[in-house]
């Protein structure tokens, strides 16, 4: 069965740090999201990208976060200037539709020291 | 601001009984509903989702839908303890942001 996959697992940077996240979506998918989650709190939604481009994003999404699709099967987003409150999970997600059903990859836990 | 309310539980059910979730939303504009299961640790697992009023069955989960209350609920019936985990409910709009609440824990008592 096709699922999301995400790499690395867990990312450990320092603060101030650049860090890229990867994802690779179902490959028939033409909608990826990324979302986070702080250690016990709600999954909160970054952003979306369609077309190549961004369709929708949330008020976190600001300008050190930015997300690529450097190629036919990847997806990243890109963290600049890591912040301590940037520690969580990051799930990246996929649809063949947008507003269809999304599934989720394993995530990445980024810890930021 | 658009939100979607969960009670947090914990919800206790026994073994084989059913386990009734529920979740509501601001936006009347809301598209598409989702039920995710998260385990401690793991990434939201798709369990459900419904696009129309009433109910939708897979299994033993039955989604179902009130778009004029606003209001969106999850049946289990005949809980396991492998049901013990986060349901999280998930609205979506206009195709491209997709908000989830804050999950409700269930815990199914053998």
């Amino acid at each position: 069965e096709p699922e999301v996959t995400q790499t690395p697992s867990h990312q450990v940077t320092q603060m101030g740090q650049e860090v890229i996240l990867r994802c690779v979506p179902i490959s028939n998918h033409l909608y990826f999201y990324w979302y986070r989650q702080i250690l016990g709190q709600k999954v909160e939604f970054l952003v979306s990208f369609y077309n190549n481009e961004i369709s929708e994003k949330s008020e976190i999404f600001d300008d050190q976060f930015s997300v690529e699709r450097p190629d036919g099967s990847n997806f990243t987003l890109k963290i600049r200037s890591t912040k301590l409150e940037d520690s969580a999970m990051y799930f990246c997600a996929s649809s063949a539709q947008g507003g269809n059903e999304q599934y989720f990859g394993p995530g990445t836990r980024l810890t930021v020291t | 601001q658009k939100e979607v309310e969960q009670n947090s539980g914990p919800l206790s059910v026994p073994e084989g009984a059913i386990a009734s979730l529920n979740c509501t939303y601001s936006d009347r504009g809301s598209q598409s509903f989702f039920w995710y299961r998260q385990y401690s640790g793991k990434s939201p697992e798709l369990i459900m989702f419904i696009y129309s009023n009433g109910d939708k069955e897979d299994g033993r989960f039955t989604a179902q839908l009130n778009k004029a209350s606003q209001y969106v609920s999850l049946l289990i019936r005949d809980s396991q303890p492998s049901d013990s985990a986060t349901y999280l409910c998930a609205v979506n709009w206009e195709g491209f942001k997709t908000i989830f609440g804050a999950g409700t824990r269930l815990f199914v008592k053998a």
